[in-house]
């Protein structure tokens, strides 16, 4: 099993311009979250998505934040635009849900920074 | 609500000796539980998990964890640290009563001297 693939693994840009991170859950899981690290607040969930559709995005910091899901194999999460405290380590992960409490698989991680 | 506090911030230990990573939890429901490991510059990987079966509960690595309700813990322990252990470690609770949401303790940094 590939496991969750995210990709860029590391991204540099300049304040103001987009940018977008893509993770590719893994194959058969129905559910898919993305989450932020970050020294200051630790992690946390920003947004999740069951059966592509999105059910919980309370976490999502700012309108400049959106995040897709368009079909059970990848997801998006763009950021437009981007400002410094935006850096941090963005996980993507993906579980089954099946009516009881799943386990979430993380994925490598984007590290993004703003300059 | 649920919450999760891990006691130690930073834990040093000498390889070859015990390992124990302490986790306090709060949830208004039975809870699920977890410990994830997250190695530098890697993503977070599952330990183990706690779903209301057994109470002690065995992971990869030879770590083990055992959940005890009257204490409301769920502390981590290895009997022989490896250098290979050195590495954050994440203790998680979830609940259906929270929409199977995972909420992460602050973490516990784990130190192997040789």
């Amino acid at each position: 099993d590939a496991g969750v693939i995210q990709s860029p693994r590391h991204e540099v840009t300049e304040m103001g311009q987009e940018v977008t991170l893509r993770c590719k859950p893994i194959s058969g899981h129905n559910s898919l979250f993305w989450y932020r690290q970050t020294m200051m607040r630790g992690l946390e969930l920003l947004i999740y998505f069951n059966n592509n559709v999105p059910i919980d995005d309370s976490g999502m910091p700012e309108d400049r934040f959106s995040a897709k899901m368009p079909n059970a194999s990848f997801s998006t999460l763009k950021i437009q635009p981007s400002e410094p405290r935006d850096s941090a380590v963005y996980f993507c992960a993906s579980s089954f849900q099946r009516g009881g409490v799943d386990t979430q698989y993380f994925g490598p991680g984007t590290r993004l920074t703003v300059l | 609500a649920q919450s999760v506090t891990q006691l130690d911030s930073h834990v040093s230990v000498s390889e070859g000796t015990p390992v124990l990573l302490r986790c306090n939890y709060s949830s208004s429901y039975s809870p699920s539980l977890f410990w994830y490991v997250q190695h530098p510059n890697k993503g977070l990987q599952l330990l183990l998990k706690y779903t209301s079966a057994a109470t002690l509960v065995k992971g990869i690595n030879g770590f083990e964890a055992e959940f005890k309700k009257s204490e409301t813990s769920f502390h981590l322990t290895k009997p022989s640290a490896h250098m290979s252990d050195a590495a954050e470690y994440f203790c998680v609770v979830s609940g259906r009563a929270a929409g199977n949401k995972l909420t992460f303790g602050g973490g516990t940094r784990v130190l192997v001297k040789p």
